[in-house]
C-alpha cells in the first residue's frame, strides 16, 4: 500500500526543545518538501530535497532543520529557535521534472508549544 | 513573487446548489494550477490538475477552468452533497528548477448543509 506516513499526529512539545517530525514515502519519489499550515491559511514551505543528502531553504526556513540521508525519508527538527512553531505540519512528495505530477500529501502532525 | 489569493474564504450551502469557488493569482508564468481537499485535521487531496496549455479539467461533479492570461481559475461543483464540505486549496506551479513548486492559496472552507 503506497503512501506517505507522518508521526506522530499529534505532538507537544516544551519551550526550549527541539522536536522532530517524520516523514516516510514509499512511492519511489525523488522529491520531497515540508510544509506548514496555520489555521485559516495555506500551505507554506519550508524546506524541499530533491535528492538524497541535498535539500533546499523554501519561504520560512528560519527555526527549522532537515536532513535526507535515505529516499524514503525526509524528518523535520523544529528548534528552539522557531518562535512560534505551534501549526499543523505537512510532508508532500512528487516525482522530479514531470511537470502534468501532482505532489502526494502525508496525514500530518499537529505541533503544540506548552 | 507569486501570490494566490482564493475568494470566498467560507461558503455555506444547502444540499443540491451548485457553486463556483474563485482562485487567482498575480504571475501568469505557471506550468500548471491544481485544486486540491483537505478535511480538518487531515492532508490534502489532489481533486484536479490543469497544465498550463489546458482550459479545464473535470472529474464527475468537478470542472476546473483556467484562464491564464488574466490569472484565473473556478471550481466549479455540481449539486452539491453533504460530502463535499472541506476546505478547496488552489495551487500553482513554479516555473524553476525543481519543476513542481506550488504556491497555494489561503482556502475556502466549504460547509454544504443537509
Amino acid at each position: 500500500d503506497g503512501g506517505i506516513t507522518q508521526s506522530p499526529k499529534y505532538l507537544f512539545r516544551k519551550e526550549g526543545q527541539n522536536v522532530t517530525l517524520s516523514c516516510e514515502q514509499n512511492l519511489n519519489h525523488d522529491a520531497m518538501y515540508w510544509y506548514r499550515q496555520d489555521p485559516g491559511q495555506g500551505l507554506r514551505l519550508i524546506y524541499y530535497s530533491q535528492i538524497v543528502n541535498d535539500f533546499q531553504k523554501g519561504d520560512i526556513a528560519e527555526g527549522y532543520s532537515v536532513s535526507r540521508e535515505k529516499k524514503e525519508s525526509f524528518p523535520l527538527t523544529v528548534t528552539s529557535a522557531q518562535k512560534n512553531p505551534t501549526a499543523f505540519y505537512l510532508c508532500a512528495s512528487s516525482t522530479l521534472g514531470a511537470l502534468t505530477d501532482t505532489q502526494y500529501f502525508g496525514p500530518g502532525t499537529r505541533l503544540t508549544v506548552l | 513573487k507569486q501570490e494566490v489569493t482564493q475568494i470566498p474564504a467560507a461558503l455555506s450551502v444547502p444540499e443540491g446548489e451548485n457553486l463556483v469557488l474563485n482562485c487567482s493569482f498575480t504571475d501568469s508564468a505557471i506550468y500548471n494550477l491544481q485544486w486540491f481537499r483537505q478535511d480538518p485535521g487531515k492532508g490534502l487531496t489532489s481533486l484536479l490538475l490543469i497544465q498550463s496549455s489546458q482550459r479545464e479539467q473535470t472529474s464527475g461533479r468537478l470542472n476546473a477552468s483556467l484562464d491564464k492570461s488574466s490569472g484565473r481559475s473556478t471550481l466549479y461543483i455540481a449539486a452539491s452533497q453533504p460530502g463535499d464540505s472541506a476546505t478547496y486549496l488552489c495551487a500553482v506551479s513554479k516555473p524553476d528548477n525543481a519543476g513542481n513548486m506550488l504556491t497555494f492559496g489561503g482556502g475556502t472552507r466549504l460547509m454544504v448543509k443537509p
